[in-house]
């Protein structure tokens, strides 16, 4: 199993330019996340999906989209990307959001920078 | 709204220096618990998760136990390898219990 993998690992974008993280996993985990993480803040929830075709908003969900039209893929694009959305992100998933056991698994992270 | 607080911001060891990270939370009703280990450039890796006051796992060096309104991460012996950002997430139960709130970190650095 590859588990949780992350594409590209590095972006560099101008600002208003569009793009798209790519997300997937090969655990066939219902649940799967993306989250930003800045420095002295923590790891903060942008969007989430708790199956085919269901997402939802976290804590950080403006200038991100998100859909998840299989159980292994879950995109998120960036419509017009700004600055402020220079960041690391990591994708995640889990296995079942009934599960007792509830730990989530993360990929290695895209560092994208916007000029 | 669920607070999750970890102290130190970062401490330094000496190897076989033993110590605690400190994970303190504030949420409704606590689904889990949960510790994960960061090394730089890499995504988090999980190590427990903690479901009931009490309740103690081990792992190596490791150990994490919870309390009402706090965990801690004890690590014994530590190594050169142990250094790392330790992370620490809360799970809320009720309506939309998907999501974790995670602390900052603590950075844990053991010198040889």
């Amino acid at each position: 199993n590859a588990g949780v993998t992350q594409t590209p690992k590095f972006q560099v974008l101008k600002t208003g330019q569009s793009m798209t993280l790519q997300c997937a996993q090969d655990m066939n985990h219902e649940y799967m996340s993306w989250y930003r993480q800045d420095p002295g803040m923590g790891l903060r929830l942008i969007h989430y999906s708790v199956g085919a075709g269901i997402t939802d908003q976290g804590e950080v969900p403006n200038g991100y989209n998100v859909s998840r039209s299989t159980t292994e893929d879950f995109p998120l694009r960036l419509l017009s990307a700004a600055p402020s959305q220079t960041s690391v992100y990591f994708c995640a998933s889990s296995y079942s959001r009934l599960a007792s056991s509830y730990e989530q698994y993360f990929g290695p992270g895209t560092r994208l920078t916007v000029t | 709204e669920d607070q999750v607080t970890q102290s130190p911001e970062a401490l330094r060891l000496q190897e076989g220096e033993s110590s605690s990270l400190n994970c303190s939370y504030t949420v409704s009703g606590l689904r889990g618990l949960f510790w994960y280990r960061q090394d730089p450039g890499k995504g988090p890796e999980f190590l427990f998760t903690l479901y009931s006051a009490g309740e103690e796992k081990e792992k190596e060096r490791l150990k994490a136990t919870l309390t009402k309104k706090e965990s801690f991460l004890h690590i014994t012996a530590p190594k050169p390898e142990d250094s790392a950002t330790y992370l620490c997430a809360v799970q809320a139960t009720g309506a939309g219990s998907y999501q974790l709130t995670f602390g900052k970190g603590t950075k844990l650095s053991v010198i040889p």
